[in-house]
């Protein structure tokens, strides 16, 4: 089945203590992103990947890492976490050059920095 | 990248038709429109896409004026289960880069 799936789902974590939020994807596609999602702010871009090695920053980018080593893997790293990260996270991917340029999206990870 | 908006929030009753409607002011020519579903706590669900006059498939049409700067996204006879937030994206579907989705239009659908 095609799909995006990330780990963990549910996180609560303290200020500081480093976290990575994996995601990974099973339809070899180059475009891979990270958005946050907050009441009333919709949903931000953080970084995005067009291909293996290849990141950019989208909107909300500071606080966050982001790596690109395969294909099909596109972790989000928080170096120190804040209570303003605390936030829904999805992740998504998309096939550059197909006809609709579809997103796909994982289930979403419901982070809470204390 | 082309800047959209969207009502906030619509109401509508099971069976009769949806239509929201997204302006894109400043469309360039190689960008299409496209919609996105979003339940609660679920990541958003590709609906449709566009470039001009309309598009139909087996959940929702949309419509595309002449002049691309708005678009309307028409769904029929809604059930309750359709009561979601819907987001219009305006961008070149060639790449995906800093694709802007905003605060989409929360649709509420009642008995």
């Amino acid at each position: 089945e095609a799909q995006v799936t990330q780990n963990p789902r549910y996180l609560i974590t303290v200020t500081g203590k480093k976290l990575t939020v994996t995601c990974s994807q099973n339809m070899n596609h180059e475009y891979m992103s990270w958005y946050r999602q907050d009441p009333g702010l919709g949903l931000r871009q953080i970084y995005y990947s067009m291909n293996v090695e290849v990141t950019d920053k989208g909107d909300v980018p500071e606080g966050y890492k982001v790596s690109r080593k395969e294909k099909r893997n596109f972790p989000l790293i928080l170096e120190s976490p804040s209570p303003n990260q605390t936030s829904l996270y999805f992740c998504a991917s998309g096939g550059v050059g197909t006809p609709t340029g579809e997103q796909f999206f994982g289930p979403g990870t419901r982070l809470t920095v204390l | 990248l082309a800047k959209t908006t969207q009502p906030i929030s619509m109401d509508s009753y099971e069976g009769q038709e949806v239509n929201i409607t997204c302006s894109h002011n400043n469309i360039a020519t190689n960008d299409y429109i496209t919609w996105y579903q979003q339940f609660p706590s679920q990541g958003p669900r590709f609906i449709i896409q566009g470039y001009k006059t309309k598009v139909t498939n087996e959940v929702a049409s949309l419509f595309i004026p002449a002049d691309r700067k708005s678009s309307t996204l028409s769904l029929p006879r809604v059930s309750l289960s359709d009561t979601a937030v819907y987001y219009c994206l305006v961008g070149d579907i060639r790449g995906f880069q800093k694709l802007v989705f905003g605060t989409g239009t929360r649709l509420l659908v009642s008995p």
